[in-house]
């Protein structure tokens, strides 16, 4: 079974900090990884994804990376901005079952002014 | 476009009553699923829809059952509720033709409240 794990649980951090979000999966054997955004109360939001045969990609702000080989990926945030708190959810899809997506339990992240 | 949609965003319910989740997305995808999601626990998946027609148990099916009405409905039915089942559900969906390079989309959620 896919586990997914999210370090850190929580992180709080001044205005204009750059962090580092990370996730890592036990089994390499993946279609995608996912990173979301989650507001209070809301939905989730995709925000990058990356395929099993790419290293990284951006978004404005944010850059993503994928090591499939050691089962670990990291969101990058730049510039963090009070807008950027929410919960960010990392999800991997294996493609046993089609889009199924195995989820961590979130880093849940806040950006104080 | 809406979206992923779902009625109803709250409802309590008493042990042992019934309910219906409706989900609906216009964006033409063939998957669908139905998450939920716990304090402390990531999302976890109770069924899901590979195409029109077909329906498949996820990790945690027991209790529920879906029924996937045409290429934009599921439904997700609790025939009798307990307060286990309370929990935040979500609906998402995906083309799926291009498996690796697609992303999911997700509704705003169900809070569900059984006493």
């Amino acid at each position: 079974k896919q586990e997914v794990t999210q370090i850190p649980a929580a992180l709080s951090v001044p205005e204009g900090e750059n962090l580092v979000l990370n996730c890592s999966f036990t089994d390499s054997a993946i279609y995608n990884l996912q990173w979301f955004r989650q507001d209070p109360g809301k939905g989730l939001t995709s925000l990058l994804l990356i395929q099993s045969s790419q290293r990284e990609q951006t978004s404005g702000r944010l850059n993503a990376s994928l090591d499939k080989s050691s089962g670990r990926s990291t969101l990058y945030i730049a510039a963090s901005q009070p807008g950027d708190s929410a919960t960010y959810l990392c999800a991997v899809n294996r493609g046993s079952t089609l889009g199924r997506l195995y989820f961590g339990r979130g880093t849940q992240l806040t950006v104080w002014p | 476009n809406a979206g992923v949609t779902q009625t109803p965003k709250f409802q309590v319910l008493k042990t042992g009553q019934s309910m219906t989740l409706q989900c609906a997305q216009d964006m033409n995808h063939n998957s669908m699923y139905w998450y939920r999601q716990d304090p402390g626990m990531g999302l976890r998946l109770i069924y899901y829809s590979a195409s029109e027609g077909t329906t498949d148990k996820g990790e945690v099916p027991n209790g529920y059952n879906v029924s996937r009405l045409n290429k934009r409905e599921f439904s997700l039915r609790l025939e009798s509720a307990a307060p286990s089942q309370t929990s935040v559900y979500f609906c998402a969906s995906i083309h799926s033709d291009r498996v690796e390079a697609d992303t999911q989309y997700f509704g705003p959620g169900t809070r569900l409240t059984v006493l």
